[in-house]
């Protein structure tokens, strides 16, 4: 089973508009941490926001927030006014503390953002 | 700056021959990591290393290798027994593997190897 999965390969939204990047995870860990990743076109990943298991509030970083619902197991991240810099694959990710990924960190498929000028 | 360097960032070669890409981070971790990526896909663990002198497999190991004698170094041979080798390699450094999994993965711009 898909410890981690986006379900939405493609997304479009309009500059300056806010936009949500679905993510839902998978593991009987008490103790994980959920990370999204941005990979532009020139393919380096750079670590945008980060959400423990036992944080009680949701994560933000800039215009990045993290929308953490626990008991669904939801992760999802909300980008608010999109720019045009904005457009690359975002990738959702989880460490988890003993599971059966060793502690390492676990990718989902990944979400093409497209925004439009 | 700390940070990860990986080169070359493009590496030809022909099919038979094995290739190591390099992968080095001054950022003092402990642990690291080669993933693969393909077109359109996320990223799959090959191998990674928590200690000098230790490393594991991960989900796809065969046909590659590894090394790790110095922390700041974790060379990956891509090896003519690899059968798809043509691919997006991307190396990462982070915290111990284990009890760290609110530490996040710093990764370098990666090497896109392509075998004709």
């Amino acid at each position: 089973a898909q410890k981690i999965t986006q379900t939405q390969p493609g997304m479009f939204v309009q500059e300056k508009e806010a936009v949500t990047l679905d993510c839902t995870y998978d593991t009987s860990d008490q103790s994980y941490g959920l990370f999204w990743y941005k990979q532009p076109s020139s393919g380096e990943m750079i670590f945008l926001i980060y959400q423990g298991s036992y944080d009680e509030q949701n994560a933000t970083e800039g215009r990045y927030s993290l929308n953490f619902q626990k008991a669904r197991k939801s992760a999802n991240l909300v980008i608010s006014a999109s720019q045009l810099g904005d457009s690359a694959m975002y990738f959702c990710a989880m460490r988890e503390d003993y599971g059966g990924s060793q502690g390492n960190l676990i990718f989902g498929k990944g979400t093409k953002l497209s925004v439009k000028p | 700056d700390g940070g990860i360097t990986q080169s070359p960032k493009y590496l030809f070669r022909k099919e038979g021959q094995n290739v190591t890409l390099s992968c080095e981070q001054n950022l003092n971790h402990d642990a690291m990591y080669w993933y693969r990526q393909d077109p359109g896909q996320g990223l799959r663990l090959i191998y990674y290393s928590q200690i000098v002198n230790d490393f594991q497999k991960g989900d796809i190991a065969e046909g590659y290798s590894v090394s790790r004698e110095k922390k700041e170094s974790f060379p990956l041979t891509v090896t003519s027994a690899q059968k798809n080798p043509t691919a997006f390699y991307l190396c990462a450094s982070s915290h111990a593997v284990k009890g760290s999994y609110n530490s996040p993965l710093h990764f370098g711009n990666g090497t896109r190897l392509t075998v004709t």
